[in-house]
């Protein structure tokens, strides 16, 4: 089946240090969400990249496509307390989304 | 307003009781599903939904059925429980047929079975 693999798992950083995820596939992937999940809560949908190299900014966040569609990134700068959580990336093939190991982030302020 | 309610919250039993879980949405969207966390955090489809039929059954042994009584709500049930089966089990949503542009997730619904 296919396999979605994010690294690091964990990661501890600074207030204000940067942090980023990235996500592997061993498949070509159509389109690729990203989530959010706070400790004790739901994933909650940050954004979905589509094409072939694709770049989409959300306020302190980047997401980023690769160019062969297998893997992805979020980037986080300057972090927050508030942006402690675990990060998943979900490719999806035709029909369902197959959910990343996630990477769990601690900010220590 | 919630967008994707759950019930209950916390779910406490003993190994071989029968329990359901409720989900509903408000969000006017086709496609509902169950997701199972893991202790590891591991987040894996087990059924999806669209418009009241079965879309998604992801190898999930048949204790558990899904019932879909319209498209607003999608419940759990899960025979015969066992030990692996403790986890959090969240419902989500979303628009239109397939994995969806964003699914809304509900608060979860934490299961212990002792």
């Amino acid at each position: 089946g296919q396999q979605v693999m994010q690294i690091p798992q964990y990661q501890h950083v600074q207030e204000g240090e940067d942090f980023t995820t990235y996500c592997n596939s061993s498949t070509t992937l159509s389109n690729i969400q990203w989530y959010k999940q706070r400790p004790g809560g739901h994933p909650v949908f940050l954004i979905q990249l589509v094409k072939s190299g694709e770049v989409k900014k959300q306020k302190r966040l980047t997401f980023q496509f690769g160019e062969a569609k297998k893997n992805s990134s979020l980037h986080i700068t300057a972090t927050q307390t508030t942006d402690v959580g675990t990060y998943f990336c979900a490719p999806s093939n035709t029909d369902k989304l197959i959910f990343g190991t996630g990477t769990r982030l601690q900010v220590f302020p | 307003d919630t967008a994707v309610s759950q019930t209950p919250k916390y779910l406490v039993t003993q190994m071989g009781n029968d329990k359901s879980i409720k989900c509903e949405q408000n969000l006017g969207h086709d496609t509902m599903y169950w997701y199972k966390q893991d202790s590891k955090k591991f987040l894996k489809i087990m059924f999806s939904y669209n418009n009241k039929e079965l879309i998604i059954n992801e190898t999930v042994p048949n204790r558990f059925s899904p019932k879909s009584p319209d498209k607003a709500h999608l419940n759990l049930h899960i025979n015969s429980l066992e030990l692996g089966d403790s986890a959090v089990y969240f419902c989500a949503s979303s628009h239109g047929i397939g994995p969806g542009v964003g699914q809304f997730f509900g608060p979860g619904t934490r299961l212990t079975v002792l």
